[in-house]
């Protein structure tokens, strides 16, 4: 399965912090995105790294990418209450159409 | 991007019945997939939905449990099929717009509970 491993499950920060986020998966991937999901709704994608970039940035969020160790990061600087969500990496992959498998994600709390 | 629409948002249901799940997107895609995602857990994927031809399944999914319609470029629909409290899950509709990238809009979901 190619379904990403993310850790750490949970993390409880303070607003103002920065809260960071891993992603490993298996083999090779055509790109990597991050997605946040609010209580259970639908998800919204945040940021898609392609498999020849190794940083990108999106405002608040800065995406890394390492494809020699198949692991990637997602940082949230100055986080807010309302970045309480959770987050999912996501493995595009394959030929042809893209299939999409997801981490496990990380459950992140923002303390005001 | 697209907007997706999804009915019902929930339900509650007996088990042994069924239930459709419907999914309108604003714009012409070529493909939509079906995901499932049970409590606390992660999206997985159940099958892609091409206009025009049969779904394709994922490991573990068959068509008697969940099959899928696709009758036009606009619109899906997901039934599943005598349900079980194991069917209990969010089940989502997605779409990759660009057709090329895997980025993927979901719609809100449909929280199933089966009694």
């Amino acid at each position: 399965s190619q379904q990403g491993e993310e850790d750490p499950q949970a993390l409880s920060i303070q607003e103002g912090e920065n809260a960071t986020m891993n992603c490993s998966y298996k083999t090779s991937i055509n790109n990597l995105q991050w997605y946040r999901q609010n209580s259970g709704r639908g998800l919204v994608h945040l940021i898609l790294i392609r498999s020849n970039e190794r940083e990108k940035h999106s405002g608040r969020l800065r995406v890394t990418l390492d494809t020699s160790k198949k692991s990637s990061s997602l940082l949230i600087t100055a986080s807010r209450a309302a970045d309480t969500a959770s987050y999912f990496c996501a493995v595009a992959w394959g030929g042809g159409y893209q299939k999409v498998t997801f981490g496990t994600g990380t459950k992140l709390q923002v303390i005001p | 991007s697209a907007v997706i629409s999804q009915k019902p948002s929930r339900d509650i249901c007996q088990r042994g019945t069924s239930l459709t799940i419907q999914c309108q997107v604003d714009s012409q895609v070529t493909m939509m997939f079906w995901y499932r995602q049970q409590p606390g857990q992660s999206l997985t994927l159940i099958a892609t939905a091409n206009q025009g031809s049969e779904a394709t399944y994922e490991s573990g999914f068959v068509i008697d449990k969940f099959p899928i319609s696709r009758p036009n470029l606009t619109f899906s629909t997901l039934t599943v099929s005598n349900m079980s409290p194991e069917d209990s899950s969010i089940y989502l509709c997605s779409v990759d717009v660009a057709g090329v990238t895997g980025e993927l809009f979901f719609g809100e979901g449909s929280r199933l509970t089966v009694l």
